[in-house]
């Protein structure tokens, strides 16, 4: 089964500044996709970025961008300039590309702004 | 708004007790997801429709139902609630059987279980 491992449950960053949070995981499939997705005090999840695996290109969002190591099994999220809005709970997440197409979510990393 | 209703947005009952929560889809959208989140946990899957039909199940318990209307709304039905069924329980849907698509999420029904 697969399974997705963020190991920092909480960060921090100073406004104007990059951070990057790690993902991990697990999965024996060479065809799959990958997500973040944010989680503000709202709670509403709200897609941030997703990649393809056989994409070799990084995926890339205004001021979300990621580093996919494939065969690391590597999927970090970089932002850049953080916003005080970017104040929230970030999820790393799995999807198969064929058969069962749940998505897997990891535990979350909570990311706080320092202003 | 992301498209996807999901009703109650929070509910209180008690131990025994049987609640039931609303999911709404994006129009257009035929994949039903039903998700718990507890406290500092991430998101559990617990069961998917497809156009009216059950496609796949995760840890949901016995005690929890779901189902998908011909309209294509959802309803997940949870009874002889116990404390720990507290949690935030999410719908999310998406137009098709395409994993290239994420989720489009409904903000969620806070369940609180005394």
């Amino acid at each position: 089964a697969q399974t997705v491992t963020q190991s920092q449950p909480e960060m921090s960053v100073q406004e104007a500044e990059t951070v990057t949070l790690s993902c991990t995981y697990d999965t024996s499939e060479s065809d799959y996709y990958l997500f973040w997705y944010k989680q503000p005090p709202s709670r509403q999840m709200i897609l941030v970025i997703r990649q393809e695996a056989y994409k070799q290109q990084n995926a890339t969002e205004n001021r979300f961008s990621v580093n996919f190591q494939k065969a690391a099994k590597s999927f970090s999220l970089k932002i850049s300039d953080s916003q005080l809005g970017d104040a929230a709970m970030y999820f790393c997440a799995y999807r198969s590309r064929g058969g069962d197409d749940k998505i897997i979510f990891g535990k979350g990393t909570r990311l706080h702004i320092l202003p | 708004d992301s498209g996807v209703t999901q009703t109650p947005k929070h509910l209180i009952t008690a131990t025994g007790q049987r609640v039931t929560l609303r999911c709404s889809p994006r129009s257009g959208d035929l994949s039903v997801y039903w998700y718990q989140q507890s406290l500092d946990q991430g998101l559990q899957f617990l069961i998917q429709y497809y156009n009216g039909e059950e496609r796949a199940k995760g840890n949901i318990l016995e005690r929890f139902s779901a189902q998908q209307f011909p309209d294509l709304h959802s309803e997940l039905n949870l009874s002889s609630l116990e404390l720990g069924d507290s949690a935030l329980y999410f719908c999310a849907s998406s137009v098709a059987l395409d994993p290239a698509y994420g989720y489009t999420f409904g903000s969620g029904t806070r369940l609180t279980v005394v």
